[in-house]
């Protein structure tokens, strides 16, 4: 019974180039969600997805970010044009469909980013 | 705006005795909150949550208390072990699905 996969677990990228992240939830999870963790500090939420829709996308920069959650494969957090401020470890938990309580999401062990 | 926050960026105590974690929130919206506990180089992972409905929640070694009037909770452990040491994030959540996170705490529990 595998966790929440992330790939790849280190990243690095120059400025300007783009940055793929991919997540892929434990089995039978339906919903995902993204967070990113800068230097000393606390985890900030980006988006919240189901299969094939965005429901929460309230916590994403509004340009060069985007997140997708396909009806098949895993989900990918896209960022173009990367800045040195991008640099930070991005995670991706996982919970059951229905209503999701707090505590049913589980996290992978992150993509650390960092942009030259 | 720092909706969770934990004023307490690190804690030390001895081996078998008594940790204390605090958190203050001021969104009154929040209905759960939970605890996490994060290794270096790891994702989080739960540790123990508890309903705006209760004020106490135990599970083992932890306890978590809810202070409603105060918007504040803590996490006791109770005896801590060495193996305790780690980066520990309150987060609270209205039901949204989203979590909303502290700056953390790091414990070190001194063998």
């Amino acid at each position: 019974n595998a966790g929440v996969m992330q790939n790849p677990r280190h990243l690095v990228r120059r400025r300007g180039q783009e940055a793929r992240l991919r997540c892929s939830p434990m089995k039978g999870h339906s919903h995902v969600y993204w967070y990113r963790q800068l230097p000393e500090e606390g985890l900030k939420f980006m988006v919240y997805l189901q299969k094939e829709n965005i429901i929460d996308e309230s916590g994403m920069p509004k340009e060069r970010f985007s997140a997708e959650f396909p009806k098949e494969g895993p989900s990918i957090l896209r960022i173009q044009q990367v800045v040195r401020g991008d640099s930070a470890a991005y995670f991706c938990a996982s919970s059951p469909p229905g209503l999701a309580k707090g505590n049913e999401q589980y996290f992978g062990p992150g993509t650390r980013l960092t942009v030259t | 705006d720092q909706q969770v926050k934990q004023n307490s960026p690190s804690l030390s105590v001895q081996e078998g005795r008594i940790s204390i974690l605090n958190c203050d929130y001021t969104n009154s919206m929040f209905d759960y909150f939970l605890w996490y506990k994060k290794y270096p180089a790891e994702g989080p992972t739960f540790l123990i949550s508890i309903s705006s409905i209760k004020d106490k929640n135990e599970d083992g070694r932890f306890t978590v208390f809810l202070n409603k009037s105060a918007k504040h909770l803590s996490l006791h452990i109770v005896p801590s072990q060495p193996g305790d040491s780690a980066v520990y994030f309150c987060a609270a959540t209205s039901n949204t699905g989203k979590l909303i996170f502290g700056q953390g705490t790091t414990l070190q529990v001194k063998p």
